[in-house]
């Protein structure tokens, strides 16, 4: 069965510098979609990243990357020069040919101090 | 171009009551998901819809809820005899082809807080 592990419940970064959430995740299948979702404390998810299992660079979005490590089925986010609008919950998503929708993980609450 | 959008944003009610959570996609969207977020918790998936026909409706967690869309647009997701354990928020997402394509992101709205008391 698809599942997405997020093992830090809580992050703590300091303005101006880089941090990585984790995110590792368990399917049979061959083809699937990577998604990473931020959540501020209004409520929104604002789809920040995906990444296809095919893809052989990296994705990146401005500030966001994402570290894909195919063998390790892991798809840790990295986000450079934080900003205190940063702060919010992170949730990594999965989506694969077995359904049609996202699988998501427990999220990872992530704090910018100045 | 406006985003998804749901209503209401808040809504109270007494246990037993009938609610309604309706959800705007994005225009040109074809699928149609809903979800529901526990306090504290990651997303469940409740039901899906390609245009006007729900061909996954697993994660609907009783027969109390349902939904319909209408004109591969507006949906709603009603649930009847509300109980203590419905509250949560309820998101709603679009996307443009649905289906099984990997790729096709997914687009929340704000979501509807419900709390029953």
């Amino acid at each position: 069965a698809q599942k997405i592990t997020q093992t830090q419940p809580g992050m703590f970064v300091q303005e101006k510098e880089a941090v990585t959430l984790d995110c590792t995740y368990d399917t049979s299948d061959q083809s699937y979609g990577l998604f990473w979702y931020k959540q501020p404390s209004s409520g929104e998810m604002i789809f920040l990243i995906y990444q296809g299992s095919y893809d052989e660079q990296n994705a990146t979005e401005g500030r966001y990357s994402l570290n894909f490590q195919k063998a390790r089925k892991s798809a840790n986010l990295v986000i450079s020069a934080s900003q205190l609008g940063d702060s919010a919950m992170y949730f990594c998503a999965m989506r694969d040919q077995a359904g049609t929708a996202l699988i998501f993980g427990k999220g990872t609450t992530l704090s910018v101090s100045s | 171009g406006a985003g998804v959008s749901q209503s209401p944003s808040n809504k109270v009610t007494e246990k037993g009551k009938d609610v309604e959570l309706r959800c705007d996609p994005i225009s040109g969207h074809t699928a149609l998901y809903w979800y529901r977020q526990r306090l504290g918790q990651g997303l469940e998936f409740l039901i899906y819809f390609q245009g006007n026909s729900a061909p996954d409706k697993s994660g609907l967690p009783s027969d109390r809820f349902s939904a319909e869309r209408t004109g591969e647009s507006v949906s709603t997701l009603t649930i009847q005899r509300t109980q203590q354990e419905d509250s949560a928020v309820y998101l709603c997402a679009s996307s443009l082809i649905g289906g099984i394509l990997i790729t096709d992101t997914q687009y929340f709205g704000p979501g509807t807080r419900l709390t029953v008391l």
